[in-house]
């Protein structure tokens, strides 16, 4: 299989506090993986590529500051939303490349933000 | 850059018939992949099916198949026989060259009626 889980499924927060989001691939190894941004009825929205052991890369107008990505090992990447606002509430969404060469995203379930 | 448009916003089909959701796209590249993606309403991404450009033969997956027309830059899915548990959004999408980020499409909702 091919198998990527998320952690927190959901997460409400206030406004101001930072939240992390865990992105695992279960089953394999992933040296690179993806953070997506969805919104109600629209498609997935690529905020940025994390790479294990070196610097993410952001998508334009995405803010690093703002969503710190750590690519620690080879089946985790984290996400955290700094100094959360209303405005950062979205369904998150990320995904594994199995392998090196290889050309298939494999997506975890996501992570509904809530932000009061 | 890379484009991806589904025309069909939304679809409907009766259960056990056939449905065809269509994707054109606009890349530079000679070599790339194709993919079809479904989401439920659950919101999880499932890979339904993969094209590789340069086989000429379309891919197939059970009930699901594709149409790829290399030279239009067209790439359409076919469910057939459809079950209630199709009801979802179907993306299609292309890989940039370098890096493999997906470019999707706007996706099309599915709605299968018993």
């Amino acid at each position: 299989g091919a198998v990527v889980s998320q952690h927190p499924s959901r997460v409400i927060c206030k406004s101001g506090t930072s939240v992390k989001i865990e992105c695992r691939s279960l089953d394999f190894q992933a040296t690179t993986m993806f953070w997506y941004r969805q919104f109600p009825k629209q498609s997935l929205m690529l905020m940025a590529t994390s790479n294990e052991g070196s610097k993410a890369t952001y998508e334009q107008g995405v803010e690093k500051d703002k969503f710190l990505i750590n690519h620690a090992s080879l089946t985790l990447s984290t996400l955290t939303v700094t100094s959360a606002h209303p405005e950062d509430s979205s369904f998150y969404i990320c995904s594994a490349l199995r392998g090196i060469r290889t050309d298939t995203q494999y997506f975890g379930p996501g992570t509904r933000l809530t932000v009061l | 850059a890379q484009t991806v448009t589904q025309s069909q916003p939304e679809m409907s089909v009766q259960e056990a018939e056939t449905v065809t959701l269509s994707c054109t796209y606009d890349t530079s590249e000679n070599n790339y992949y194709l993919f079809w993606y479904k989401q439920p309403p659950s919101r999880q991404m499932i890979l339904v099916i993969r094209q590789e450009a340069y086989k000429q033969q379309n891919a197939t997956e059970n009930r699901f198949s594709v149409n790829f027309q290399k030279a239009a830059k067209s790439f359409s899915l076919k469910i057939s026989d459809s079950q209630l548990g199709d009801t979802a959004m179907y993306f299609c999408a292309l890989p940039r060259a370098a890096g493999n980020k997906l470019t999707f499409g706007g996706g099309t909702r599915v709605l299968v009626k018993p």
